[in-house]
Parts: C-alpha cells; sequence; structure tokens
C-alpha cells in the first residue's frame, strides 16, 4: 500500500456530463500527478500539481483541470465528456524530498467509463 | 516521442525462469524507472536507476542503464506466479512527469 487514495473506484457517465476524481496523497507529499491510461496503453501524463499550483501539463484539451488543496490532496475535473476519455485515472503523490518527481507512489485509481 | 518503449511486449514464462525486458528511449534522461502493475490497477514502483548509474539491485530485480545505447533492461530472477504482471518503464526527461511506455505483458506458468 502506498498511501494513496483515491475516489470514488468506478464511475460511470454519459457524453457531455462532467465528472470530478479525488485523490488523497501520501502524509508528507505536496506533489500530485495525474495519469490517463487507455485500455491496453500507458499512463499518459495530464497535468502536475506542487503547493496547489500546476506545475506542468500534458498533451491534454482544456476541459481537463485540476486543483490542489492546502493539505495536498487533489482534484481531477472533466468537463463535457467525451467516449474516449473512457480509461483508468491514475494519481501519484511523491516526496519533497526526493524532488518533485523522483520516485512516484500511485494509488489504485478511479475506472471512468463513459456511455 | 519521448516515451519508453518495452521489448518483448508480451512474455510467457515458467515459473523458476529468468524473465527478461527491454526498454528503449529517445533522449537523455535524468533517471529510468520500473513500475508493476497487475490486473489494471494502480502501479507499484519497482526500482529507479539514475543518469550515472549503471546496474541497481533490489531483491530478485536487476536493472542495467546504458545511456550509451538509449536502453534499460530489467531481469527478474527465479520468477513466481505473483510476479505475473505488466511491467512498465518510465524514462524521467526532468520535466515533471514520467514518459510511460505501453508496458510489457508478463505471464508466469506455475
Amino acid at each position: 500500500e502506498t498511501g494513496v487514495t483515491q475516489s470514488p473506484t468506478h464511475l460511470i457517465k454519459t457524453r457531455g456530463q462532467q465528472v470530478t476524481l479525488r485523490c488523497s496523497s501520501q502524509s508528507g507529499h505536496n506533489t500530485v500527478s495525474w495519469y490517463q491510461q487507455a485500455l491496453g496503453q500507458g499512463p499518459q501524463f495530464i497535468f502536475q500539481y506542487y503547493r496547489e499550483e500546476e506545475n506542468g501539463r500534458g498533451n491534454f484539451p482544456p476541459r481537463f483541470s485540476g486543483l490542489q488543496f492546502p493539505n495536498y490532496s487533489s482534484e481531477l475535473n472533466v468537463n463535457a465528456l467525451e467516449l474516449d476519455d473512457s480509461a483508468l485515472y491514475l494519481c501519484a503523490s511523491s516526496s519533497p524530498g526526493q524532488g518533485r518527481t523522483d520516485t512516484q507512489y500511485f494509488g489504485p485509481g478511479t475506472r471512468l467509463t463513459v456511455l | 516521442s519521448q516515451q519508453g518503449e518495452e521489448d518483448p511486449q508480451a512474455l510467457s514464462i515458467q515459473e523458476g525462469e529468468n524473465a527478461t525486458m527491454n526498454c528503449s528511449y529517445k533522449t537523455s534522461i535524468n533517471n529510468l524507472q520500473w513500475y508493476r502493475q497487475n490486473s489494471g490497477r494502480g502501479l507499484v514502483h519497482l526500482i529507479l536507476i539514475r543518469s550515472n548509474e549503471r546496474e541497481k539491485h533490489s531483491g530478485r530485480l536487476r536493472v542495467t542503464l546504458d545511456t550509451s545505447k538509449k536502453s534499460s533492461s530489467l531481469l527478474i530472477t527465479a520468477s513466481r506466479a505473483a510476479d505475473t504482471a505488466s511491467y512498465f518503464c518510465a524514462p524521467y526527461y526532468g520535466n515533471n512527469r514520467l514518459a510511460f511506455g505501453k508496458g510489457n505483458q508478463v505471464v508466469v506458468i506455475p
């Protein structure tokens, strides 16, 4: 167990809806990264939050947005859902002592299905 | 693309055998990390090797890094059925993100 938790575990939405996924980072970690993993693919970087600020973004449209809270937990919001958004969404936290991205500790993921 | 590329993409071995996976990447890295994923769930960090390191061990795992060839290998010795999983390499280029490859599906037959 990494100490990183995500909720919900599974989620079913329809096209056009909006979704919010949540992540609690491991104690002492101030950086949270989000990844999208489509079936049969490797995780793709969405963005990273460091001390409540976005600190890097992958090739995802603006309808993917995020927040980080003072306790370093984080949310991923996706607006106007599309079928291709169906995927496993993973969050990862990292320790400031090891550098912001040196080792990332992943949560169990949220499986999103868009119908 | 800066993603790692694993080879082979699928591997089936008998319990007790060794499993070797390779990873190639495109440009200079800060470090390279290997992760394991069971049944489409969360990723488990296995080992990190820095660009100035050539070999690293952790239990039954051995990772090598050849920066001149831009490649890394992961060796699992004396495999067990519990090692059945997908294995991902993730080069880190210092840009705050891990560049995962598509993964390597390993099946260990009891």
